[in-house]
Protein backbone atom coordinates (compact mmCIF):
# COMPACT_ATOMS: atom_id res chain seq x y z
CA UNK A 1 0.00 0.00 0.00
CA UNK A 2 0.75 3.56 -0.68
CA UNK A 3 2.81 5.82 1.98
CA UNK A 4 0.98 8.74 3.59
CA UNK A 5 2.94 12.09 4.70
CA UNK A 6 0.75 14.51 7.07
CA UNK A 7 1.81 16.66 9.58
CA UNK A 8 2.76 15.74 12.93
CA UNK A 9 0.42 18.71 14.60
CA UNK A 10 -1.84 21.20 14.25
CA UNK A 11 -3.85 24.01 15.80
CA UNK A 12 -7.21 25.55 14.66
CA UNK A 13 -9.62 27.65 16.71
CA UNK A 14 -13.11 26.46 17.73
CA UNK A 15 -15.64 27.31 15.27
CA UNK A 16 -13.32 27.32 12.39
CA UNK A 17 -12.85 25.25 9.36
CA UNK A 18 -9.76 22.50 10.03
CA UNK A 19 -7.47 21.61 7.21
CA UNK A 20 -5.59 18.64 7.27
CA UNK A 21 -3.43 17.53 4.79
CA UNK A 22 -1.64 14.53 3.23
CA UNK A 23 0.15 14.01 0.82
CA UNK A 24 0.20 10.03 -1.08
CA UNK A 25 2.69 10.50 -4.18
CA UNK A 26 2.61 6.69 -4.77
CA UNK A 27 -1.33 6.06 -4.84
CA UNK A 28 -2.18 3.61 -7.50
CA UNK A 29 -5.07 3.82 -9.56
CA UNK A 30 -7.17 1.16 -7.46
CA UNK A 31 -6.49 2.89 -4.01
CA UNK A 32 -8.92 4.44 -1.78
CA UNK A 33 -8.12 6.90 0.84
CA UNK A 34 -9.19 7.08 4.11
CA UNK A 35 -9.17 9.06 7.16
CA UNK A 36 -9.59 7.97 10.34
CA UNK A 37 -9.61 9.85 13.78
CA UNK A 38 -8.89 8.49 17.38
CA UNK A 39 -9.76 10.44 20.48
CA UNK A 40 -7.23 9.70 23.34
CA UNK A 41 -7.86 5.97 24.88
CA UNK A 42 -10.79 5.07 21.89
CA UNK A 43 -10.52 3.07 18.80
CA UNK A 44 -10.12 4.73 15.49
CA UNK A 45 -13.39 6.20 13.98
CA UNK A 46 -13.95 5.88 10.77
CA UNK A 47 -14.76 9.53 8.91
CA UNK A 48 -14.87 9.35 5.58
CA UNK A 49 -12.86 7.54 2.30
CA UNK A 50 -12.41 8.55 -1.68
CA UNK A 51 -11.34 7.34 -4.56
CA UNK A 52 -11.54 10.43 -6.92
CA UNK A 53 -14.20 12.08 -6.53
CA UNK A 54 -14.32 14.92 -3.76
CA UNK A 55 -16.59 13.95 -1.08
CA UNK A 56 -18.92 15.24 1.57
CA UNK A 57 -20.88 13.30 4.50
CA UNK A 58 -22.02 14.72 8.04
CA UNK A 59 -18.66 14.75 9.63
CA UNK A 60 -16.31 15.99 6.82
CA UNK A 61 -15.31 16.56 3.77
CA UNK A 62 -12.61 14.89 1.59
CA UNK A 63 -10.97 16.51 -1.15
CA UNK A 64 -8.75 14.79 -4.04
CA UNK A 65 -6.31 16.78 -6.16
CA UNK A 66 -7.09 15.81 -9.84
CA UNK A 67 -3.69 13.93 -9.88
CA UNK A 68 -4.80 11.93 -6.39
CA UNK A 69 -1.07 12.49 -5.07
CA UNK A 70 -3.06 14.26 -1.91
CA UNK A 71 -5.59 15.05 -0.40
CA UNK A 72 -7.40 17.52 2.24
CA UNK A 73 -9.75 16.67 4.87
CA UNK A 74 -12.03 19.44 5.99
CA UNK A 75 -14.23 19.71 9.00
CA UNK A 76 -16.01 23.05 8.51
CA UNK A 77 -16.84 23.94 11.46
CA UNK A 78 -14.14 22.91 14.49
CA UNK A 79 -15.25 21.48 18.06
CA UNK A 80 -13.07 20.74 20.91
CA UNK A 81 -14.47 17.20 20.81
CA UNK A 82 -13.01 17.60 17.06
CA UNK A 83 -9.34 17.27 19.11
CA UNK A 84 -7.87 13.89 17.97
CA UNK A 85 -5.15 12.10 15.74
CA UNK A 86 -6.13 12.34 12.34
CA UNK A 87 -4.77 9.09 10.36
CA UNK A 88 -4.60 9.57 6.77
CA UNK A 89 -4.25 5.67 4.84
CA UNK A 90 -4.12 4.66 1.52
CA UNK A 91 -5.34 1.25 0.76
CA UNK A 92 -6.76 -0.62 -2.10
CA UNK A 93 -9.55 -2.71 -1.40
CA UNK A 94 -12.61 -1.69 0.57
CA UNK A 95 -13.23 -4.04 3.75
CA UNK A 96 -11.11 -6.95 4.07
CA UNK A 97 -8.17 -5.07 3.62
CA UNK A 98 -6.02 -4.29 6.20
CA UNK A 99 -5.11 -0.50 7.08
CA UNK A 100 -1.46 0.41 7.91
CA UNK A 101 -1.32 3.59 10.12
CA UNK A 102 1.25 5.92 10.17
CA UNK A 103 1.64 8.88 12.54
CA UNK A 104 -1.06 10.87 11.71
CA UNK A 105 -1.51 14.69 12.83
CA UNK A 106 -2.22 15.63 16.10
CA UNK A 107 -5.25 18.37 15.84
CA UNK A 108 -5.89 20.39 18.63
CA UNK A 109 -8.75 22.82 18.73
CA UNK A 110 -8.26 25.70 20.94
CA UNK A 111 -10.91 27.62 22.50
CA UNK B 1 -21.68 2.65 10.62
CA UNK B 2 -20.97 -0.65 11.75
CA UNK B 3 -21.00 -1.58 15.49
CA UNK B 4 -18.11 -3.47 16.87
CA UNK B 5 -18.09 -4.45 20.98
CA UNK B 6 -15.14 -5.37 22.37
CA UNK B 7 -14.24 -6.20 26.16
CA UNK B 8 -13.27 -5.47 28.37
CA UNK B 9 -12.36 -2.12 28.06
CA UNK B 10 -9.38 -2.63 30.90
CA UNK B 11 -8.10 -5.17 32.39
CA UNK B 12 -5.21 -5.38 35.11
CA UNK B 13 -3.59 -9.11 35.66
CA UNK B 14 -0.11 -10.44 37.37
CA UNK B 15 2.57 -11.11 35.29
CA UNK B 16 2.33 -14.94 34.04
CA UNK B 17 -1.77 -14.83 33.21
CA UNK B 18 -3.76 -15.19 30.51
CA UNK B 19 -6.17 -12.32 29.46
CA UNK B 20 -8.69 -13.09 26.99
CA UNK B 21 -10.04 -9.91 25.01
CA UNK B 22 -13.15 -10.30 22.96
CA UNK B 23 -14.36 -8.77 20.11
CA UNK B 24 -18.00 -8.50 18.06
CA UNK B 25 -19.31 -7.24 15.32
CA UNK B 26 -22.89 -6.66 15.88
CA UNK B 27 -24.76 -6.20 12.87
CA UNK B 28 -22.68 -7.34 9.97
CA UNK B 29 -20.32 -10.73 9.60
CA UNK B 30 -17.09 -10.55 9.42
CA UNK B 31 -15.03 -12.69 7.89
CA UNK B 32 -11.69 -11.29 8.39
CA UNK B 33 -10.60 -9.68 11.64
CA UNK B 34 -8.10 -7.47 12.43
CA UNK B 35 -6.21 -7.22 15.70
CA UNK B 36 -3.68 -4.23 16.71
CA UNK B 37 -1.56 -3.05 19.27
CA UNK B 38 -0.50 0.73 20.30
CA UNK B 39 1.97 1.30 22.91
CA UNK B 40 2.13 5.18 24.25
CA UNK B 41 2.52 7.83 21.75
CA UNK B 42 2.85 5.16 19.01
CA UNK B 43 0.45 4.71 16.20
CA UNK B 44 -1.71 1.41 15.89
CA UNK B 45 0.70 -1.37 14.56
CA UNK B 46 -1.07 -4.82 13.21
CA UNK B 47 -0.30 -8.03 15.18
CA UNK B 48 -2.67 -10.20 12.74
CA UNK B 49 -5.00 -11.12 10.87
CA UNK B 50 -7.93 -13.90 10.67
CA UNK B 51 -10.11 -15.34 8.42
CA UNK B 52 -13.03 -17.42 10.02
CA UNK B 53 -12.43 -20.97 10.13
CA UNK B 54 -8.61 -20.72 9.61
CA UNK B 55 -5.42 -20.10 11.57
CA UNK B 56 -4.91 -16.53 11.94
CA UNK B 57 -1.61 -15.33 10.18
CA UNK B 58 0.72 -13.05 12.31
CA UNK B 59 2.69 -9.98 11.59
CA UNK B 60 7.01 -10.68 12.03
CA UNK B 61 7.94 -9.98 15.20
CA UNK B 62 4.61 -11.04 16.92
CA UNK B 63 4.85 -14.27 18.59
CA UNK B 64 1.73 -16.64 17.56
CA UNK B 65 2.05 -19.13 20.12
CA UNK B 66 2.14 -15.78 23.19
CA UNK B 67 -1.33 -14.17 21.45
CA UNK B 68 -3.57 -16.45 20.57
CA UNK B 69 -6.63 -15.70 18.12
CA UNK B 70 -9.61 -17.63 17.98
CA UNK B 71 -12.36 -16.49 14.72
CA UNK B 72 -15.03 -19.46 15.19
CA UNK B 73 -18.18 -17.23 14.22
CA UNK B 74 -18.66 -14.27 11.66
CA UNK B 75 -19.60 -11.85 14.75
CA UNK B 76 -16.74 -13.09 17.32
CA UNK B 77 -12.92 -13.27 17.35
CA UNK B 78 -10.92 -13.12 20.82
CA UNK B 79 -7.26 -12.50 21.25
CA UNK B 80 -5.59 -14.30 24.05
CA UNK B 81 -2.64 -12.98 25.79
CA UNK B 82 -1.21 -16.13 27.08
CA UNK B 83 1.34 -15.07 30.47
CA UNK B 84 1.40 -12.20 29.96
CA UNK B 85 4.81 -10.16 31.05
CA UNK B 86 4.44 -5.67 31.66
CA UNK B 87 6.27 -5.12 28.13
CA UNK B 88 2.52 -6.87 27.22
CA UNK B 89 0.65 -3.65 28.44
CA UNK B 90 -0.57 -1.83 26.01
CA UNK B 91 -3.80 -1.08 24.32
CA UNK B 92 -5.09 -3.63 21.99
CA UNK B 93 -7.68 -2.89 18.96
CA UNK B 94 -9.61 -5.03 16.63
CA UNK B 95 -11.12 -3.97 13.39
CA UNK B 96 -13.43 -6.50 11.59
CA UNK B 97 -13.91 -6.65 8.12
CA UNK B 98 -16.48 -7.37 5.53
CA UNK B 99 -16.81 -6.95 1.65
CA UNK B 100 -17.35 -3.51 0.54
CA UNK B 101 -17.40 -1.77 3.58
CA UNK B 102 -14.88 0.39 5.41
CA UNK B 103 -12.98 -1.23 8.39
CA UNK B 104 -14.28 0.00 11.73
CA UNK B 105 -12.61 -0.39 14.69
CA UNK B 106 -14.00 -1.54 18.64
CA UNK B 107 -12.93 0.53 21.25
CA UNK B 108 -10.32 -1.20 22.63
CA UNK B 109 -8.68 -2.62 25.32
CA UNK B 110 -6.28 -1.52 27.99
CA UNK B 111 -4.06 -4.05 29.13
CA UNK B 112 -1.77 -3.32 32.22
CA UNK B 113 0.02 -6.44 33.58
CA UNK B 114 1.68 -5.91 37.17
Amino acid sequence: DAKTTQPTSMDCAEGRAANLPCNHSTISGNEYVYWYRQIHSQGPQYIIHGLKNNETNEMASLIITEDRKSSTLILPHATLRDTAVYYCIVSSIQGAQKLVFGQGTRLTINP
Amino acid sequence: GAVVSQHPSWVICKSGTSVKIECRSLDFQATTMFWYRQFPKQSLMLMATSNEGSKATYEQGVEKDKFLINHASLTLSTLTVTSAHPEDSSFYICSPGGPNSPLHFGNGTRLTVT
